[in-house]
């Protein structure tokens, strides 16, 4: 069985604040595949990233950065000075090679000006 | 390109009535997932095929649900008869691989509401 959790529901930072995500996941498998996806209020889910479990170096993507530590099996993410814009609802998931992907609940952001 | 397609993006209907919600993935993709999101449960996966054929529908909460696909470009999910509970935001996606390394795209949802 797989599991993925986001044990923060709602974070509210202040504009230019860092903030992080975290998400920690739960597999039996040895190659899983691992994502974050953003939920604007338009609704849509976006992709983010994607990590594979033999690939835990960090990535960096303009303000994103990911953090993979297969020891404490977490995929944090992180937001280096955040904007408005960045207010959605962000989700991390879990697929194994069987194809099927699992979500966690999902953490609400909020960044206010 | 066009992303995934999904209509209707909203729809209310009464208790008892049979609904249908349709999804035209991205063309080339194999792989064609249906999710429903709600705030008590979140996004949960209810069926996905992989090359038209469905490989899991373990998340169909009961046989009022169904899906069907019957070619790579399209695929509906029915529910009859519709309750109330059935309420939520319905997504479809896609993904080009049947492989679990492979992103998803989504569309952008039908608001289902049940009076």
């Amino acid at each position: 069985a797989q599991k993925v959790t986001q044990a923060q529901t709602e974070i509210s930072v202040v504009e230019k604040e860092d903030v992080t995500l975290d998400c920690v996941y739960e597999t039996r498998d040895t190659t899983y595949y691992l994502f974050w996806y953003k939920q604007p209020p338009s609704g849509e889910l976006v992709f983010l990233i994607r990590r594979n479990s033999f690939d835990e170096q960090n990535e960096i993507s303009g303000r994103y950065s990911w953090n993979f530590q297969k020891s404490t099996s977490s995929f944090n993410f992180t937001i280096t000075a955040s904007q408005v814009v960045d207010s959605a609802v962000y989700f991390c998931a879990l697929s194994t090679n069987a194809g099927k992907s699992t979500f966690g609940d999902g953490t609400t952001l909020t960044v206010k000006p | 390109d066009a992303g995934v397609i999904q209509s209707p993006r909203h729809e209310v209907t009464e208790m008892g009535q049979e609904v249908t919600l349709r999804c035209k993935p991205i063309s080339g993709h194999n792989s064609l997932f249906w999710y429903r999101q709600t705030m008590m449960r979140g996004l949960e996966l209810l069926i996905y095929f992989n090359n038209n054929v469905p490989i899991d529908d373990s998340g169909m909460p009961e046989d009022r649900f169904s899906a069907k696909m019957p070619n790579a470009s399209f695929s509906t999910l029915k529910i009859q008869p519709s309750e109330p509970r059935d309420s939520a935001v319905y997504f479809c996606a896609s993904s080009r691989g049947t492989g679990g390394n492979e992103k998803l795209f989504f569309g952008s949802g039908t608001q289902l509401s049940v009076l």
